[in-house]
C-alpha cells in the first residue's frame, strides 16, 4: 500500500525564520510530488510541484526532492504569520496512477 | 480562468436523507475527483471521473455515488446519510495530457448531518 507520511506538528517557528516541512513516501517508483497549503476551513491550494531530484525555488518557497531517500521537503524562508496553515504533501506513483496519495499534513504556526 | 466551482457551500441534512453536491471544473479540464476531508481521517479519495466514465474509485460504501456530464461538470450523491458523513467534500479537477498533472481544488461543500 502506497503511503505518504508527514509529521502532524504543529511546527512552530518565529516570524522571519525558515520553516522546514518534511514528507516521506513508500512507493519507490513515485514520479511527481506536490505541496498544497490549506488554511483552516478552506480548500487545499497548490503551491509547489517537483518532478526531478534536487531543489526547485519559487519565491520564498523551495521544494527539495531526494528520490533515493524517498523524501521531499518544503522550505519556507522568511516565514510570515500568513504562512500559518496546514501543508499537505501529495505523491503520484508511476504506472498509470491517476490519483495522488496525500499525507495527512503538517500544521505550521508562525508566531510574531 | 475561473477556478473549480462547488455548490452549495454549506448543507445541513438529517440522518437518513440524501444529498447531491455539484462541481464545475476549470474550463478544459476533463478529470474531476472527489474527496472527503475530516479532522480525523484527512483527505480521503472517493472517486475520479474522466470523460463521463468513472476511472478510479476509493474505498467508500455504495451510498456514495457520482457521475460526470458531457460538459465535464460532476455531481456526487450520498444516500441514507449517517452522522459520520459530516465532512468537507472537495472536488478537484486536472487538465493536460499527463496522468500526473496537479489537482486544483474547489472551495468545498461543508456537509453537516444531524
Amino acid at each position: 500500500q502506497k503511503e505518504v507520511e508527514q509529521n502532524s506538528g504543529p511546527l512552530s517557528v518565529p516570524e522571519g525564520a525558515i520553516a522546514s516541512l518534511n514528507c516521506t513516501y513508500s512507493d519507490r517508483v513515485s514520479q511527481s510530488f506536490f505541496w498544497y497549503r490549506q488554511y483552516s476551513g478552506k480548500s487545499p491550494e497548490l503551491i509547489m510541484s517537483i518532478y526531478s531530484n534536487g531543489d526547485k525555488e519559487d519565491g520564498r518557497f523551495t521544494a527539495q526532492l531526494n528520490k533515493a531517500s524517498q523524501y521531499v521537503s518544503l522550505l519556507i524562508r522568511d516565514s510570515q504569520p500568513s504562512d500559518s496553515a496546514t501543508y499537505l504533501c501529495a505523491v503520484y506513483a508511476s504506472g498509470g496512477s491517476y490519483i495522488p496519495t496525500f499525507g495527512r499534513g503538517t500544521s505550521l504556526i508562525v508566531h510574531p | 480562468k475561473a477556478g473549480v466551482t462547488q455548490t452549495p457551500r454549506y448543507l445541513i441534512k438529517t440522518r437518513g436523507q440524501q444529498v447531491t453536491l455539484s462541481c464545475s471544473p476549470i474550463s478544459g479540464h476533463r478529470s474531476v475527483s472527489w474527496y472527503q476531508q475530516t479532522p480525523g481521517q484527512g483527505l480521503q479519495f472517493l472517486f475520479e471521473y474522466f470523460s463521463e466514465t468513472q476511472r478510479n474509485k476509493g474505498n467508500f460504501p455504495g451510498r456514495f455515488s457520482g457521475r460526470q456530464f458531457s460538459n465535464s461538470r460532476s455531481e456526487m450523491n450520498v444516500s441514507t446519510l449517517e452522522l459520520g458523513d459530516s465532512a468537507l467534500y472537495l472536488c478537484a479537477s486536472k487538465g493536460g495530457q499527463a496522468e500526473n498533472s496537479p489537482l486544483h481544488f474547489g472551495n468545498g461543500t461543508r456537509l453537516t448531518v444531524t
